[in-house]
Formats: structure tokens, C-alpha cells, sequence
């Protein structure tokens, strides 16, 4: 079945420094990519999303890019700002019975932004 | 236009008792998802259902765990003889379809085994 990597497990920045998370895929079937922010005791929110055929996606600074060749994808944050402190899941999920998608989600990476 | 709602938020329970989650997908969503989040951890994928129907049940427990999404009310996630090792937080989410579309989480249910 599928597997996802992410990393790193912990990330601390500097405000307005940039942030980037890594997360690798096992298969290659696979064919949506969402990111979730979540807030400490609080709902996993999606921040973004990347269908498998796009390479990049872009809302404000907010970026995600996809490398289906080596199936890795990659969030990345800019002008980091203290709220944005949190802990981010990527997932990745392939068409399963009825068309649907099961999403696989990495372990987590918490943000910590600094002012 | 309202969320995915989950209740109860919090759910205290002694070890052999039952637990029951409900869950109220979005407005105009018909597919519902269950998910477990261990302290620390990331979330797991449980059951995937749509109206009156489970579509796949591979990451539910054998024993103990059941759930329904019937025609009318809220999808049911229910663990019957609740051990110490069922304690976490389990949220549902839902998509207006099945395939690739955006899933939407609510608040979640975390529960307590005494």
C-alpha cells in the first residue's frame, strides 16, 4: 500500500525567513497531493492541494511543487509569519473502488516560527 | 454555510463501555470519511463511506469498531468495549465527491478511556 515520508519532523525559522517541507510517495498511482495546517487541538485545515498533472501550484505564500518522476512533493511557506506556527501534513492518495481517494498522511512537521 | 460538524467534542468513557461519534457532513457532501489521530502523531485512515453504504473499512480494527452512514442522520462511528489503547482523537471529514476532491475536516471527538 502506500506510504508517505515527511520531513522534517521539526522546523524552526526566523519571521520572514522561508519554510520548506518534504514528503516522498511510494505509488506512483498516486494522483492528489493536499497539504492541512493544524492548530494545536484544533481541525486539520487544507492550506493546498496538487493534482498529479500539475507541477506547481501557487496561493500567495503558499507554494506546493510535484515531482512525479522521483515522487516527491514539497511545500513551500515564504515571508514566514508567527501564525503560521503549526504542524503541517501532507497526504497523498490514488484512485481507489468507485474513483474515490483515500488520503495516506505523513507523520507531521511542527513549524515553529519566531519573531 | 456549515462546516463538518462532530459531536460530542470530548468523550469520557470506562474501559468495557461504548462509545458512539457522530459526525454531520458539509451541506451538499455525500461522502464521509473517518480518520484516528494518536497524541503526536498523524492521522490514519479508517472507513470511507457514502449514503448507506461502506465503501472501504481496510484501516477499521476487526473487532469492535463498526460504523454507518444511514439515509437520514449523521454517519455513526461506533467502538463497543472501549480499551485504554482507544484514546485519541477521531475526525471525520467529507467531499462533495469521490474522486480527488477536496476532504474537509471537522473539530473532532477526543476521547478519553478511564
Amino acid at each position: 500500500g502506500e506510504n508517505v515520508e515527511q520531513h522534517p519532523s521539526t522546523l524552526s525559522v526566523q519571521e520572514g525567513d522561508s519554510a520548506v517541507i518534504k514528503c516522498t510517495y511510494s505509488d506512483s498511482a498516486s494522483n492528489y497531493f493536499p497539504w492541512y495546517k493544524q492548530e494545536l487541538g484544533k481541525r486539520p485545515q487544507l492550506i493546498i492541494d496538487i493534482r498529479s498533472n500539475v507541477g506547481e501550484k501557487k496561493d500567495q505564500r503558499i507554494a506546493v511543487t510535484l515531482n512525479k518522476t522521483a515522487k516527491h512533493f514539497s511545500l513551500h511557506i515564504t515571508e514566514t509569519q508567527p501564525e503560521d506556527s503549526a504542524v503541517y501534513f501532507c497526504a497523498a492518495s490514488r484512485p481507489g473502488a468507485g474513483g474515490y481517494n483515500k488520503l495516506i498522511f505523513g507523520a507531521g512537521t511542527r513549524l515553529a516560527v519566531h519573531p | 454555510n456549515a462546516g463538518v460538524m462532530q459531536n460530542p467534542r470530548h468523550l469520557v468513557r470506562r474501559r468495557g463501555q461504548e462509545a458512539r461519534l457522530r459526525c454531520s457532513p458539509m451541506k451538499g457532501h455525500s461522502h464521509v470519511y473517518w480518520y484516528r489521530q494518536l497524541p503526536e502523531e498523524g492521522l490514519k485512515f479508517m472507513v470511507y463511506l457514502q449514503k448507506e453504504n461502506i465503501i472501504d473499512e481496510s484501516g477499521m480494527p476487526k473487532e469492535r469498531f463498526s460504523a454507518e452512514f444511514p439515509k437520514e442522520g449523521p454517519s455513526i462511528l461506533r467502538i463497543q468495549q472501549v480499551v485504554r489503547g482507544d484514546s485519541a482523537a477521531y475526525f471525520c471529514a467529507s467531499s462533495k465527491t469521490g474522486g480527488g476532491q477536496p476532504q474537509h475536516f471537522g473539530d473532532g471527538t477526543r476521547l478519553s478511556i478511564l
